[in-house]
């Protein structure tokens, strides 16, 4: 099983619907997550942390599952400035902990 | 508010040259990556640095590639002798710590012909 996996899309979504996807990691002792937005040709941004209770941001939900061992994030009310790829971020503890990023899940939204 | 700033934004570069990477990570992190991106790859971390000092450079594809950072302020990847498949899009990025949101500069866009 890969370390972090995201399905890479793409999703193709009309404006104003909800739109949600997951992530999957390997390592149950992972203890931070984060979800990061890049647009195309700029740099990864982050979007937000992943609490253990979950958390909202605006528009924006993220939750952890700890059992499933996977996270998610609901967008709703799309807008069409919400296109870009999502990235899952997930720290993989040991002597030297290292962050690893998913591949993206790349999502369009649609007038 | 600085961000992080590397250098060059573009590079195009004939196989063979060598090629250097520059990258001043925020004030005051004392985590810095490298990362490489491709399409087919994703996102790869090539090598990162706490406190100037490289702990894990697993990701560094072959012994072309090598990395410094010579002082808190500033860090270099460096190519040689560079090759066709190296063209990706390299990334630097900071954070105060590994398990901590990381901030990336603009990256740098290189092409090897």
């Amino acid at each position: 099983r890969k370390e972090v996996e995201q399905d890479p899309g793409p999703f193709n979504v009309p404006e104003g619907a909800t739109v949600a996807f997951n992530c999957t990691y390997s390592n149950s002792a992972s203890q931070s997550f984060f979800w990061y937005r890049q647009d195309c040709r700029k740099e990864p941004k982050l979007l937000m942390s992943v609490y253990s209770s979950g958390n909202e941001d605006g528009r924006f939900t993220a939750q952890l599952n700890r059992a499933s061992q996977y996270i998610s994030l609901l967008i709703r009310d799309s807008k069409l400035s919400d296109s870009a790829t999502y990235l899952c971020v997930v720290n993989i503890p040991g002597r030297d902990d290292k962050i690893i990023f998913g591949k993206g899940t790349r999502l369009h939204i649609l007038p | 508010d600085a961000g992080v700033i590397q250098s060059p934004r573009h590079e195009v570069t004939e196989m063979g040259q060598e090629v250097t990477l520059r990258c001043k990570p925020i004030s005051g992190h004392d985590y810095l990556f490298w990362y490489r991106q491709t399409m087919m790859r994703g996102l790869e971390l090539l090598i990162y640095f706490n406190n100037n000092v490289p702990i894990d450079d697993s990701g560094m594809p072959e012994d072309r590639f090598s990395a410094k950072m010579p002082n808190a302020s500033f860090s270099t990847l460096k190519i040689q002798p560079s090759e066709p498949r190296d063209s990706a899009v390299y990334f630097c990025a900071s954070s105060f710590s590994p398990n901590q949101p990381q901030h990336f500069g603009d990256g740098t866009r290189l092409s090897i012909l």
